[in-house]
């Protein structure tokens, strides 16, 4: 079945440490997306991707960077400079055209 | 103001009632609205998607849009146990930028 995966699906980073978040699809999707998800908050956009070796920064891109060397992968990398990195990461590909997504599962980062 | 509000909840209903879950956004341009049900430690999945203002059902799940009042709604018929999740809307303007707009989110629980 296609989809996204998304791994590890529990990370720990310590302090001062940069960390790389997994995500792979094999839906043949064009555009892909990284959203940071809080407690009782909504979706924030921190990156996304419209085709291979392009990408733009979202909402909250301070802290994070990304790369897009093929079309199936986005790896996310949080690094030291982000300061407040406990959450519960999304990545998304477009499904159609209303921009309606897919996601994975999620990765939750956690600082030690 | 946000673009888009929700009431975050929490909610909690019997079984068997009709539950609504409602947002309001502040930009007319918007033209295609989601509804997104999410599971504790999951992704979000996405339960209905609607272009422009009308209705549409699927099963014991009904979506309104009322562009004129900038007020989308999710109706749950004879709601069940399983339907305990976070509801989220999410909306766009159908560019080709993919930019999803999210609410924070509902949380619902269905008890037996």
């Amino acid at each position: 079945d296609g989809g996204i995966t998304q791994s590890p699906k529990y990370l720990f980073r310590k302090e001062g440490q940069n960390v790389t978040l997994s995500c792979e699809q094999n839906l043949n999707h064009d555009a892909m997306y990284w959203y940071r998800q809080d407690p009782g908050q909504g979706l924030r956009l921190i990156y996304y991707s419209q085709i291979v070796n392009d990408f733009q920064k979202g909402d909250i891109a301070e802290g994070y960077s990304v790369s897009r060397e093929k079309k199936e992968s986005f790896p996310l990398t949080v690094t030291s400079a982000q300061k407040n990195p406990t959450a519960f990461y999304l990545c998304a590909s477009n499904r159609g055209p209303g921009q309606e997504k897919v996601f994975g599962q999620g990765t939750r980062l956690t600082v030690v | 103001q946000k673009e888009v509000e929700q009431d975050p909840g929490p909610l909690s209903v019997p079984e068997g009632a009709i539950v609504s879950l409602n947002c309001t956004y502040s930009n007319s341009a918007f033209q295609y609205f989601m509804w997104y049900r999410q599971y504790s430690r999951k992704g979000p999945e996405l339960l209905m998607y609607t272009y422009s203002s009308g209705n549409k059902e699927d099963g014991r799940f009904t979506a309104q849009v009322d562009k004129s009042s900038k007020y989308i709604s999710l109706f749950i018929r004879d709601s069940q146990p399983s339907d305990s999740a976070t509801y989220l809307c999410a909306m766009n303007r159908g560019s080709t930028l993919g930019r999803l707009y999210f609410g924070r989110g509902t949380q619902l629980t269905v008890w037996p």
